[in-house]
């Protein structure tokens, strides 16, 4: 049974960084894509992007100018990096593995989710 | 981007009713639809992909339908621990998008 287990720092400064590592276990993250899901009361659920094993990554273009993921196989695991956070960023982060039929894709498991709070 | 919406946002219902969520898509998505559950505090579980497939161990009273632009699930008797909010998502294009939401509450 896969399991994501995420964690990172929950409490930012307005221009900081935010770095969030999701670590997989039970399965390679070899073959996958891997997403970052945010839910917020405001916007509801938003997807980020999502990055494969090789490093291959697409972005939300709503957040494409400051967002980077990448991968550590020798780890198994997903990481997250969004520059100049705002209050805006404050949400809910989810790291999420993306299942592929064909041309259909979802998102499961999900990791359980790091409150991120931007405040100054 | 694709705009995905849900109705009702929220729905009051007993044990043993059935209840239906709708979904509609801004353009055709064909059935790349799922659906989602979320309870408070714990991160969105899948229940049905591909517009109609039931994930594997969801119970069988899930049952999801429809193809391009318009979606249902439906849920054939309530059971006390259905009551969650529910989400649809399309994967038709990037960036994907998500519904906002039905919460299903106890009458």
């Amino acid at each position: 049974q896969v399991q994501l287990q995420q964690w990172g720092a929950g409490l930012l400064k307005p221009s900081e960084t935010l770095s969030l590592t999701c670590a997989v276990y039970g399965d390679s993250i070899s073959g996958y894509y891997w997403s970052w899901i945010r839910q917020s009361p405001g916007k509801g659920l938003e997807w980020i992007g999502e990055v494969n094993h090789g490093g291959s990554a697409d972005y939300n273009p709503a957040l494409q100018s400051r967002v980077s993921m990448s991968v550590d196989t020798s780890k198994n695991q997903v990481s997250l990096r969004l520059t100049s956070v705002t209050a805006s960023d404050t949400a809910v982060y989810y790291c999420a593995r993306v299942q592929v039929l064909e041309l259909f894709g979802w998102f499961d498991p999900w990791g359980q989710g790091t409150l991120v709070t931007v405040s100054s | 981007d694709i705009q995905m919406t849900q109705s009702p946002s929220s729905l009051s219902a007993s044990e043993g009713d059935r209840v239906t969520i709708t979904c509609r898509a801004s353009q055709n998505i064909g059935s790349s639809l799922n659906w989602y559950q979320q309870k408070p505090g714990q991160a969105p579980k899948l229940l049905i992909y591909v517009a109609s497939t039931l994930e594997s161990g969801v119970p069988s009273r899930f049952s999801g339908s429809g193809s391009v632009t318009d979606f249902t699930l439906t849920i054939s008797s309530l059971q006390r621990e259905d009551f969650a909010t529910y989400f649809c998502q399309q994967s038709a294009r990037t960036p994907h998008t998500f519904g906002r939401g039905t919460k299903l509450e106890i009458k």
